[in-house]
């Protein structure tokens, strides 16, 4: 079964600063895992996925993750935040090798201050 | 770019009526999905279908809901008797042949039980 930890459901950050948004995985393979966001009263749009090729995975707007099975996690971050980048943020687990249900994890909303 | 499209945008209904919410996916893909968001919770997965049948289904999805591709592009969820903890944001998802599980949304569709 597989499951997806969001550490954070509220993360503040200064225009400017860097942002880190946390996520741990379960999952009895090797997943698929995916970030996607949420901006106030719009749908959901991909910003990266991870699909067992490269660990370090680039997305839209500057944002990046890393996949590190070692410690089960797959963070973004992206070096300097800006205003439009306010908006709820879901990691998103997948596995094969049974019905390939996308999983949700909680969200992250991230406030970014002027 | 191909997109899945969500229609109505926002309804509102009484409690008790019936709610049809209509998706056209992405028109090669082969894997529809449903999924809901209550206000200020997580995104949760209702259903899924492939080759014309339900493939998966959560709790969430008990006899109250049904969903059926009528026509080869429509993709419908039907409500049969609305509650007003049915109010929430409906999405509507595809995927292609390979389904790495990376999903392709519509913008929701707003359900408002009163």
């Amino acid at each position: 079964a597989q499951s997806v930890t969001q550490l954070d459901s509220h993360v503040s950050v200064s225009e400017g600063t860097p942002v880190l948004l946390r996520c741990n995985y379960s999952s009895s393979y090797s997943p698929s895992l995916f970030w996607y966001v949420q901006h106030p009263n719009k749908g959901l749009q991909l910003l990266l996925k991870y699909t067992s090729a490269a660990t370090l995975v680039k997305g839209i707007n500057g944002f990046e993750a890393e996949f590190k099975k070692s410690e089960t996690s797959f963070h973004l971050t992206k070096p300097s935040a800006h205003m439009s980048d306010a908006a709820e943020y879901f990691c998103v687990v997948s596995e094969p090798g049974g019905s390939y249900i996308p999983t949700f994890g909680r969200g992250t909303s991230l406030i970014v201050h002027p | 770019e191909p997109e899945v499209t969500q229609t109505p945008s926002h309804q509102v209904t009484q409690m008790g009526q019936e709610v049809i919410l209509r998706c056209v996916p992405i028109s090669n893909h082969l894997y529809f999905y449903w999924y809901r968001q209550i206000l200020g919770q997580k995104v949760e997965f209702l259903v899924s279908f492939y080759n014309n049948e339900i493939s998966e289904k959560s709790e969430i999805f008990d006899d109250q809901f049904s969903v059926e591709r009528p026509d080869g592009s429509n993709f419908t969820l039907k409500i049969r008797s609305t509650k007003l903890e049915d109010s929430a944001m409906y999405f509507c998802a595809s995927t292609g042949q390979s389904n790495t599980g990376e999903l392709f949304f519509g913008e929701g569709s707003r359900l408002t039980v009163l």
